[in-house]
């Protein structure tokens, strides 16, 4: 079945305690994006990979890091976690083409809690 | 640069009623449109997508959408709402190219009242 996988679902953490959640996707897809989804804000893009080892900023960075070493697997990494990094996390996947924006499939989501 | 309006944060409508969620987009050159659903603890999916092709696209479950050039409009309609229509809704915008960056709505809740 082809589909985008995270984990963990659910995290509760201390600020300052570093953690990654993790992102696989088995469609072989170029194209590999973190978003976060808060209440009023839909979701903002957090940062984006068109292939392995590219990467880049998407609207809120701050605060992240992460790594495409292979095809598959997208991690995100929060080195120092903060409060304010609550939130409601979707790793998502597409097809990159030329001439068409690609349709995005996305995780289940990861919901973080920083204490 | 582009930008998206969903002129509703909330909608309510009548089990077997249309649905009508509003969206207005902004950019500076042809854009791709689609409409994402997600219902309650889960991830988003697909309803319908706009790529310079036909102005009115049909989607899964009933819906559609019309891309209105002139009116900068791609609101998604369905004849008659069911209960498991109620969901948050996404209109999100992009260039023609997968290159180019997505950007989402805030959302639209729908509820359907029995």
């Amino acid at each position: 079945e082809a589909q985008v996988t995270q984990n963990p679902r659910y995290l509760i953490t201390v600020t300052g305690k570093k953690l990654t959640v993790t992102c696989s996707q088995n469609m072989n897809h170029e194209y590999m994006s973190w978003y976060r989804q808060d209440p009023g804000l839909g979701l903002r893009q957090i940062y984006y990979s068109m292939n392995v080892e590219v990467t880049d900023k998407g609207d809120v960075p701050e605060g992240y890091k992460v790594s495409r070493k292979e095809k598959r697997n997208f991690p995100l990494i929060l080195e120092s976690p903060s409060p304010n990094q609550t939130s409601l996390y979707f790793c998502a996947s597409s097809e990159i083409r030329e001439r068409e924006a690609g349709t995005q499939y996305f995780g289940p989501g990861t919901r973080l809690l920083v204490l | 640069a582009q930008s998206v309006t969903q002129l509703d944060s909330h909608v309510s409508v009548s089990e077997g009623t249309p649905v009508l969620l509003r969206c207005n987009y902004s950019s500076s050159y042809s854009p791709s449109l689609f409409w994402y659903v997600q219902h309650p603890n889960k991830g988003l999916q697909l309803l319908l997508k706009y790529t310079s092709a036909a102005t009115l696209v049909k989607g899964i479950n009933g819906f559609e959408a019309e891309f209105k050039k002139s009116e900068t409009s791609f609101h998604l309609t369905k004849p008659s709402a069911h209960m498991s229509d109620a969901a948050e809704y996404f209109c999100v915008v992009s260039g023609l190219s997968s290159y180019d960056k997505v950007i989402f709505g805030p959302g639209t809740s729908l509820s359907v009242i029995p």
